[in-house]
C-alpha cells in the first residue's frame, strides 16, 4: 500500500501559460502533502506543505501567487504553476503522509519544460 | 550550517562488490530519524531504509544496511553485492523531533560497472 501518483508525468508548455500538476494518494488518506522542486543533479527543495482543507504553508522564497497549491480532499493536492517561464522548468515531486504517521510516500514526479 | 552532509558527489563500484555511501548529520534534538532514498534516472524517490535515533541496532533491509554511529553523527549506507540496477542518485535525509519535514542531503551519484 501507500501509492502516490502524479499527473502528468511530463509536460511541455509555452511561456505565459499555466500548468496544473495533480498528486493523488491512491490507497490511503493523506492529511499532509508536500511539494518539492528538483533541478538537475541537485537535491530536493521543499516548496510548500499542504494540509487538507487549509491554506498551504510555503517555504521562504517560494512565490505563493506563482505556485498555487490546493489540497481539496484527503487524496488530492494540486500544484498550479501560473504564468510559467523557462526558469520554472524543473522536476516537481509530491509526497504524502498518512494520518498519525511521519512516513512520506513520494510520487513519481512531473517534469515541466517551459519553452 | 548544513544539517545533512554527503561528501561524495560520485562513487564508482564494481558489480558484486560492497559500497559505502557517507552521510553525516547535525542536530541537537535527541529524537530524530534518518532515511536513505534512491532516485534512479526515472526520477522517482524510492525509500530504502530508516534508522531512529533511539534504535539500538543498525537498520537492515535486504542488501541495504545503515551504519549508525550516533556519537559521530554519521549514518552511512552500505550496499552489499552491488548490482547494475543500483546505479542511481542516493539521498540521505533527516527528520527532527515532531516535524513531518525531512531535510535532504545533496546526494551521491553511484555508478555500478560490470
Amino acid at each position: 500500500g501507500a501509492v502516490v501518483s502524479q499527473h502528468p508525468s511530463w509536460v511541455i508548455c509555452k511561456s505565459g501559460t499555466s500548468v496544473k500538476i495533480e498528486c493523488r494518494s491512491l490507497d490511503f488518506q493523506a492529511t499532509t502533502m508536500f511539494w518539492y522542486r528538483q533541478f538537475p543533479k541537485q537535491s530536493l527543495m521543499l516548496m510548500a506543505t499542504s494540509n487538507e482543507g487549509s491554506k498551504a504553508t510555503y517555504e521562504q522564497g517560494v512565490e505563493k501567487d506563482k505556485f498555487l497549491i490546493n489540497h481539496a480532499s484527503l487524496t488530492l493536492s494540486t500544484l498550479t504553476v501560473t504564468s510559467a517561464h523557462p526558469e520554472d522548468s524543473s522536476f516537481y515531486i509530491c509526497s504524502a503522509c498518512k494520518a498519525d504517521s511521519y512516513e512520506q510516500y513520494f510520487g513519481p514526479g512531473t517534469r515541466l519544460t517551459v519553452t | 550550517a548544513q544539517k545533512i552532509t554527503q561528501t561524495q558527489p560520485g562513487m564508482f563500484v564494481q558489480e558484486k562488490e560492497a559500497v559505502t555511501l557517507d552521510c553525516t548529520y547535525d542536530t541537537s534534538d535527541p529524537s530524530y530519524g534518518l532515511f536513505w532514498y534512491k532516485q534512479p534516472s526515472s526520477g522517482e524517490m524510492i525509500f530504502l531504509i530508516y534508522q531512529g535515533s533511539y534504535d539500538q541496532q543498525n537498520a537492515t533491509e535486504g542488501r541495504y544496511s545503515l551504519n549508525f554511529q550516533k556519537a559521530r553523527k554519521s549514518a552511512n549506507l552500505v550496499i552489499s553485492a552491488s548490482q547494475l540496477g543500483d546505479s542511481a542518485m542516493y539521498f540521505c535525509a533527516m527528520r527532527e523531533g515532531g516535524s513531518y519535514i525531512p531535510t535532504f542531503g545533496r546526494g551521491t551519484s553511484l555508478i555500478v560497472h560490470p
